[in-house]
């Protein structure tokens, strides 16, 4: 039972554009939404979190859409650079222990 | 890197045989995780620790089994590999500071032929 589904899997966007990646989950027991950014060989990495009391969380170029009753989320990345590509993924959290992840976005920007 | 570090970075076994993976933390973090990535699956939780010799399952912790005798130390033990375990597996640690953020190790390759 896949809880946090993501799409697309691939995204090409060129540079300067605006890249777009969404979630939507079922559980509404779910707190905090963050989002990760794994680059190849590495580990993914903490990129940016909302939690559902806003709707809007802007850091940099990075902005979480967050859509409660819609049950959906979303990162945008304003501006896109070839520096972006990698794969992202959104996960959810319900209180303070386990994270359920998507199934990851590779993000490819072209020039 | 949050002080993780992650061995052996790569391994190759064979069917049947037992393997161990290690996860060393040097900040003194309470929770550990143990999870697999696989294409098309993203990260699946196998399996936690909430502090040392507390441990529970995560949503694929079948044919896997874990322990922590140290705050440090997280181990994970395929007990008779199967190919179906052939994965790229990261560990991660929960920091509570501020905002709740779980960092990952650099990774574990393993196959198993």
């Amino acid at each position: 039972q896949q809880q946090v589904k993501q799409s697309p899997q691939s995204l090409i966007v060129q540079k300067g554009g605006i890249s777009i990646i969404n979630c939507a989950y079922e559980n509404t027991a779910f707190d905090y939404f963050p989002w990760y950014q794994q680059f190849p060989g590495k580990g993914p990495a903490l990129l940016i979190a909302i939690r559902p009391d806003v709707s809007e969380k802007k850091e940099g170029r990075f902005t979480i859409s967050f859509n409660k009753s819609a049950k959906q989320f979303s990162l945008h990345i304003m501006d896109s650079q070839p520096g972006d590509s990698a794969t992202y993924f959104c996960a959810a959290m319900e209180g303070n222990e386990k994270l359920t992840f998507g199934t990851g976005t590779r993000l490819t920007i072209i020039p | 890197d949050a002080g993780i570090t992650q061995s052996p970075r790569h391994k190759v076994t064979e069917t049947g045989t037992p393997v161990t993976l290690r996860c060393h933390q040097t900040e003194n973090h309470r929770y550990m995780y143990w999870y697999r990535q696989d294409p098309g699956h993203g990260l699946r939780l196998i399996h936690y620790s909430y502090g040392v010799k507390d441990t529970d399952k995560g949503e694929v912790s079948d044919g896997y089994s874990v322990s922590r005798s140290k705050t440090e130390d997280f181990l994970l033990t395929l007990e008779s590999a199967t190919s179906s375990q052939t994965s790229v597996y990261f560990c991660a640690i929960l920091r509570l500071a501020g905002r709740y953020e779980q960092y990952f190790g650099p990774g574990t390759r393993l196959t198993v032929t």
